[in-house]
């Protein structure tokens, strides 16, 4: 029974490229959720995915920063044009229900923008 | 806002040493408390958690109290182990089900 898998597990970008970052659930897991950790920060929430449906995003930056969740294959969160300021942990969680019930993280992806 | 405001680390310590790791929170409402732990490599793990007033969360040695007169929701062990190396996390669950987390600790157990 795999947990939640992120991959890359370390990513390097130059200044003004695409970062694209994938998180597949625990099995049976429908509610994904993605935080980041800036450097000498906790985590912060970024956004709630169900499969297609994005539930609150109230964490993302308004620009360049998306996620989706689609019906078949892992969530992505997408960083374009990214910048130094980027560089940080992102972490992946799944849950079978809404937040609150059953939290797994994944291992995170620590993206450098160079 | 909630927030959570934990010891800051790195904290070293001799195996079989006791360990307090400070945390205290801010909230509106009645929110759940959570300890996190996070090995080299590894994501974050549940260790432990309240969900009210003087619930006590207990796993591996390691225990915390949800204190509602002081905010405070400290992780404590009587003796430490060298396996208990790792990044520890405190965190609430507010009234939106949005998780709240601290900075974490670096805990380095020497033997």
């Amino acid at each position: 029974n795999a947990g939640v898998m992120q991959n890359p597990r370390h990513l390097v970008r130059r200044r003004g490229q695409e970062a694209r970052l994938r998180c597949s659930p625990m099995k049976g897991h429908s509610h994904v959720y993605w935080y980041r950790q800036l450097p000498e920060e906790g985590l912060k929430f970024m956004v709630y995915l169900q499969k297609e449906n994005i539930i609150d995003e109230s964490g993302m930056p308004k620009e360049r920063f998306s996620a989706e969740f689609p019906k078949e294959g892992p969530s992505i969160l997408r960083i374009q044009q990214v910048v130094r300021g980027d560089s940080a942990a992102y972490f992946c969680a799944s849950s079978p229900r809404d937040r609150g019930h059953g939290y797994t993280f994944g291992s995170g992806t620590r993206l450098t923008v160079v | 806002g909630d927030s959570v405001t934990q010891m800051e680390g790195p904290v070293t310590l001799s195996e079989e040493a006791c360990l307090t790791i400070n945390c205290t929170y801010t909230a509106t409402g009645y929110p759940s408390l959570f300890w996190y732990v996070q090995y080299p490599g590894e994501g974050l793990q549940l260790l432990l958690k309240a969900t009210k007033a003087d619930d006590k969360g207990s796993n591996k040695g390691f225990e915390a109290t949800y204190r509602k007169e002081t905010t405070s929701f400290h992780l404590e062990k009587g003796s430490v182990q060298v396996s208990d190396s790792a990044v520890y996390f405190c965190a609430l669950m507010g009234g939106a089900n949005q998780f709240y987390f601290g900075t974490g600790t670096s805990l380095t157990v020497i033997p």
